[in-house]
């Protein structure tokens, strides 16, 4: 049963354009989301983080977009740079103190220059 | 700093035969984690330890051990491996818990023929 479902499995975007990433989860008791990256023959590397009690959060080019009411989150990466050419997963926890997170699959990003 | 690191990075197993997936980070960090990626699936956590000396099981931890017997180091053992432990493992270390940024390894491939 997968919690967390990244339903795009790859996205191709130009250089300049915005890229967006969405997440969609089903556990209603899910309270943070995390979005790491991953380049190939490397471990993930943290991006952008969530609370439930937001719907927004912003950090540089990146930006997440939470609407619990649909379970649904996006990333939005404005504007896209080949180096953000990556695999992106989503992943989420139920409470603090539970050290169990709930990655997706992951969708594999693709910047054309 | 070298953050986390894991060894061997690659490893061929037979059926059967044990070893142990060592992880060692620098940075203090009191919880450490083990997951494995397997194609199609997001990464899935094995074994963690919120500190030295104490452990706890994910969602996968069967067919695996875990010991912290030093804060700085975190062992994954397979006692008789099998292969549908075929997989990429990778370990990470936070400083206070999984919604707060976890740094990764660069990953062990094991292959369990």
């Amino acid at each position: 049963d997968q919690q967390v479902k990244q339903n795009s499995p790859s996205l191709s975007v130009q250089e300049g354009r915005i890229s967006i990433l969405n997440c969609d989860y089903t556990n209603s008791m899910f309270d943070y989301f995390l979005w790491y990256k991953k380049y190939p023959a490397e471990g993930p590397t943290f991006l952008i983080s969530i609370s439930s009690i937001k719907d927004k959060n912003e950090d540089g080019r990146f930006t997440v977009f939470l609407n619990k009411s649909a379970k649904h989150l996006s990333l939005h990466i404005v504007p896209s740079q080949p180096g953000d050419s990556a695999v992106y997963f989503c992943a989420a926890i139920t409470n603090f103190g539970n050290e169990k997170l709930t990655f997706g699959t992951g969708t594999r990003l693709t910047i054309i220059p | 700093n070298a953050g986390v690191t894991q060894t061997p990075k690659f490893r061929v197993l037979k059926t059967g035969q044990s070893m142990t997936l060592l992880c060692a980070q620098d940075m203090n960090h009191e919880y450490m984690y083990w997951y494995r990626q397997d194609p199609g699936m997001g990464l899935r956590l094995i074994h963690y330890s919120v500190g030295e000396g104490t452990t706890a099981k994910g969602e996968v931890p069967d067919g695996y051990n875990v010991s912290r017997l030093k804060k700085q180091n975190f062992l994954l053992g397979l006692e008789s491996a099998a292969p549908s432990q075929t997989s990429v493992y990778f370990c990470a270390s936070t400083k206070g818990g999984v919604q707060n940024e976890q740094y990764f390894g660069p990953g062990t491939r094991l292959t369990v023929t």
